[in-house]
């Protein structure tokens, strides 16, 4: 099956650094990518939609100035928390849409910030 | 947009015991997935249902689409420990390309 994999899978930063979280779609091409945020028994929440080529459509209430997302290419798409704060820390999870119906999830990233 | 309701919120069952979670959409559906996930772990795809009046099984999970494709209920059967976590519905709508989460049952197994 399709395999979407994230790096890295876990990083801590200090407050007000920025820090990189990768998307990679490792056997397919994907022109849509997709991440998602989840808290502590809380289920996924979607961030913002990520098209190769155009910018990043963000859901209400996602601060776009402080996560950046690059979809570069077909098979890369990257989330950049800028100035991180604490507040920040929890688990990002991005998919790759391979068809109408198919999305395949990364097996996420859990950010610290201290 | 897409609301997806999930019931119960937790559950603790007997092992052995069968139970059923069951997830609402407000909108007809693309697609009606089912994941399971440990937290702070990724996504275990289970089932993806499409066709009205769907039904698929995998060992001893079942998963149904109503005819409506509005409903779906996840149904295990002799539950075990190993069944443990967070179950988590999610849908694609028509009028949409992403999909949106229930906010998840947490299933607790008892030995």
């Amino acid at each position: 099956g399709a395999v979407v994999s994230q790096h890295p899978s876990r990083v801590i930063c200090k407050s007000g650094t920025s820090v990189k979280i990768e998307c990679r779609s490792l056997d397919f091409q994907a022109t849509t990518m997709f991440w998602y945020r989840q808290f502590p028994k809380q289920s996924l929440m979607l961030m913002a939609t990520s098209n190769e080529g155009s910018k990043a459509t963000y859901e209400q209430g996602v601060e776009k100035d402080k996560f950046l997302i690059n979809h570069a290419s077909l098979t890369l798409s990257t989330l950049t928390v800028t100035s991180a704060h604490p507040e920040d820390s929890s688990f990002y999870i991005c998919s790759a849409r391979l068809g109408p119906y198919e999305q395949y999830f990364g097996p996420g990233t859990r950010l610290t910030v201290t | 947009s897409q609301e997806l309701e999930q019931s119960p919120q937790s559950l603790i069952v007997q092992e052995g015991k069968n139970l059923t979670i069951n997830c609402t959409s407000s909108k007809t559906l693309y697609g009606l997935y089912w994941y399971k996930q440990k937290y702070g772990e990724g996504l275990i795809f289970l089932m993806m249902l499409q066709k009205g009046g769907e039904e698929k099984s995998h060992e001893k999970i079942t998963a149904k689409l109503d005819e409506k494709k509005q409903q779906s209920s996840l149904h295990i059967t002799a539950s075990q420990p190993s069944h443990a976590g967070i179950y988590l519905c999610g849908a694609v709508p028509y009028n949409n390309n992403d999909m949106r989460f229930g906010a998840g049952t947490r299933l607790t197994v008892k030995p």
